[in-house]
């Protein structure tokens, strides 16, 4: 069965905090990874990620793949209030078959 | 702004009634998935559609259908609501062999 497993579940920091979101899959016929942030509904995409090593940035956050070890991992440095969100990975496994997403990682940004 | 629109956006439904919900895509794109997403959870697979026919189908049972239409807007219709049916329903358009990178803001269900 394809799964995606983020961690940490929940985290909260301190305006100013550099954070590290992890995700982690074990999926058949991958194709991209992506990131998303979701607020109050919609997820908004964030990046994707095809290739080993190759670090995606925007702004304060980064995010980069490691296709032999099955990982990802979202970086965002000098946090904000509003970032405080759910951030979502999700696999997408082949053309036209649907994300894989796992759970999110809730962050709370507090002044 | 995705310009992918779901309607309505909040929705009370009794056990055993039937639901439509509805979402338009964004422009261009013809392919529609949509997605559940209970409190806490990630968002789960239910179907996708291309071109008006189902183009794969997540682990939802048959009183969960869809359509799509000529223009590429689609319904996702539910039967025989239940309690765990309460959730966010999520839309995403694509083009066909892109990722999913534009949701609609949702229809919040509460079954009672």
């Amino acid at each position: 069965e394809d799964k995606v497993v983020q961690s940490p579940l929940s985290l909260v920091v301190h305006e100013g905090d550099t954070v590290t979101l992890n995700c982690s899959y074990e999926v058949t016929n991958f194709r991209s990874l992506l990131w998303y942030k979701q607020e109050k509904k919609a997820p908004t995409f964030l990046f994707m990620l095809t290739s080993s090593g190759i670090e995606k940035k925007s702004g304060r956050l980064s995010s980069i793949l490691d296709k032999k070890e099955l990982f990802s991992i979202l970086n965002i440095t000098a946090t904000q209030t509003g970032d405080s969100a759910v951030y979502l990975c999700a696999v997408l496994i082949s053309g036209n078959t649907p994300l894989v997403f796992g759970k999110g990682t809730r962050l709370s940004v507090i002044a | 702004e995705t310009g992918v629109t779901q309607s309505p956006t909040h929705l009370i439904k009794t056990r055993g009634q039937q639901v439509t919900l509805r979402c338009s895509s964004q422009s261009g794109h013809n392919t529609v998935s949509w997605y559940q997403q209970a409190l806490g959870q990630g968002p789960q697979f239910i179907f996708q559609y291309y071109r008006e026919e189902e183009n794969g189908r997540g682990n939802f049972p048959p009183r969960f259908s869809g359509l799509q239409f000529p223009n590429y807007s689609s319904e996702l219709n539910v039967n025989a609501l239940e309690l765990d049916d309460s959730a966010l329903y999520l839309c995403a358009s694509s083009f066909t062999g892109g990722p999913e990178a534009f949701f609609g803001q949702g229809t919040r269900l509460t079954v009672v």
